[in-house]
């Protein structure tokens, strides 16, 4: 079967860093995307990993490792516009069917 | 270069009814994936279309339907709605040219009464 976890909700404070984990378990795998969506808005692409290590692209950064099924994102210097959920999706073989988890909520207190 | 384009943006309908949704994908792509996400939720994958072909399919019972056309636009067609299918339908253009990332539309809120 298919299986993407990420925790429901975090909560972190303006300014600071967060890492928001994902594990997976898919019969294949071509890829990792995160994805950030504000509530009633459509997801918008933020990073993709395909080999293991990290990726950085300014205040975000996202890690994988394929032997452990693991990635996560990591967001510093926190800012109110953050607040948003943050979804992890893999790319199975080679067609371009994502798979999603269910998407982590990040609360951004000042 | 224009984006991906999806209409209507709200849409209310009565269980038993049919609905049409559509989109227009980014230029230079040629694949679009159509999306259900319920509130809370993960986005769940319809099907998807490759130059005007289906090219996977998800979960959905055969009265979720589509279609791409030469350009590349698409349809999702919902017969006999029933109150579980009210959510947010996200459509997603990709392609090669972009690594395969997928870029979605604002999405259709779909409400079933």
């Amino acid at each position: 079967g298919q299986n993407i976890d990420q925790p429901t909700e975090m909560t972190a404070t303006e300014g600071a860093i967060v890492q928001i984990n994902c594990t997976y378990q898919t019969s294949g795998f071509n890829g990792l995307f995160w994805y950030q969506q504000h509530a009633g808005e459509a997801p918008t692409f933020l990073s993709y990993n395909v080999l293991d290590g990290l990726e950085e692209k300014g205040r975000f950064s996202s890690f994988l490792s394929r032997s452990k099924g693991y990635s996560y994102l990591l967001l510093k210097e926190l800012q109110m516009k953050d607040s948003a959920s943050y979804l992890c999706a893999v790319k199975k073989d080679s067609n371009y069917q994502l798979i999603w988890g269910a998407g982590t909520k990040l609360i951004i207190k000042p | 270069e224009t984006g991906v384009t999806q209409s209507p943006t709200h849409l209310i309908k009565t269980r038993g009814q049919q609905v049409t949704l559509r989109c227009s994908s980014q230029s230079g792509h040629n694949t679009v994936s159509w999306y259900q996400q319920a509130l809370g939720q993960g986005p769940q994958f319809i099907f998807q279309y490759y130059r005007e072909e289906e090219n996977g399919r998800g979960n959905f019972p055969p009265r979720f339907s589509g279609l791409q056309f030469p350009n590349y636009s698409s349809e999702l067609n919902v017969n006999a709605l029933e109150l579980d299918d009210s959510a947010l339908y996200l459509c997603a253009s990709s392609g090669t040219s972009d690594g395969d990332t997928q870029y979605f539309g604002p999405g259709t809120r779909l409400t079933v009464l």
